[in-house]
């Protein structure tokens, strides 16, 4: 099966400091999502982004299908942006995605 | 728009104890439906999946169960809690018939069985 490995584990920032997380996956995928977790434990939709370049105001994700990762920027921490990153991978003819082990961030005041 | 409903948010069983969450979706028609469960600290683990009405596939041999009773309705069961039920359950939707597969997550239940 595929295997999804996030980098990194946590990471831990002061207010206004820029983040690059990242997703490594094992095999040629066509669906690629982002996640926040915020500490009520939601589940938020960050990107669907199977391939190329996305930007949502602060944060921006980038996906190289060919090469088999993807990227999530963070620009100006802000504490809210707190919690967990996950990266979740698939095929789109499978019902199924493949969730990675997180990076659990923590910005600072 | 599509919206997902989990109840309840927070339970506390015994061990032993039956258990019913239940997950419903609004505004979509013949979605793909999921139970995940997360320990505490960890990710997440697909349990079960639905495609249709009656349609349920494991991804994990365990002591829960799930049913759909309705297109829209899905049921996750155990007949006797165990300890390492506890956790973060969350149910998840995704549209079948388009080109996006996103998959979208209701609020959760947080179990603790004692």
């Amino acid at each position: 099966g595929i295997q999804v490995e996030q980098s990194p584990p946590d990471l831990i920032l002061q207010e206004g400091a820029n983040s690059t997380l990242r997703c490594n996956f094992s095999d040629s995928v066509n669906n690629l999502q982002w996640f926040h977790q915020n500490p009520w434990g939601q589940l938020i939709n960050l990107f669907y982004i199977p391939s190329g370049t996305k930007q949502n105001g602060r944060l921006s994700a980038t996906t190289v299908a060919t090469e088999r990762y993807s990227l999530l920027y963070i620009s100006s921490s802000q504490t809210t942006d707190s919690g967990v990153y996950f990266c979740a991978v698939g095929y789109s003819s499978a019902s199924k995605i493949i969730f990675g082990s997180g990076t659990r961030l923590s910005i600072r005041p | 728009s599509q919206t997902i409903h989990q109840w309840p948010a927070t339970l506390v069983q015994p061990v032993g104890s039956p258990l019913s969450l239940e997950c419903t979706v609004e505004g979509t028609s013949n979605p793909n439906l999921y139970w995940y469960r997360q320990a505490a600290g960890r990710g997440l683990q697909l349990l079960f999946y639905s495609v249709g009405i009656g349609q349920i596939s494991s991804e994990v041999p365990q002591n829960l169960s799930a049913s759909r009773p309705q297109d829209r309705q899905f049921i996750l069961s155990s007949k006797k809690l165990l300890l390492s039920d506890s956790g973060f359950y969350l149910c998840a939707w995704r549209a079948t018939g388009r080109t996006s597969y996103e998959q979208y997550f209701g609020p959760g239940t947080r179990l603790t069985v004692t």
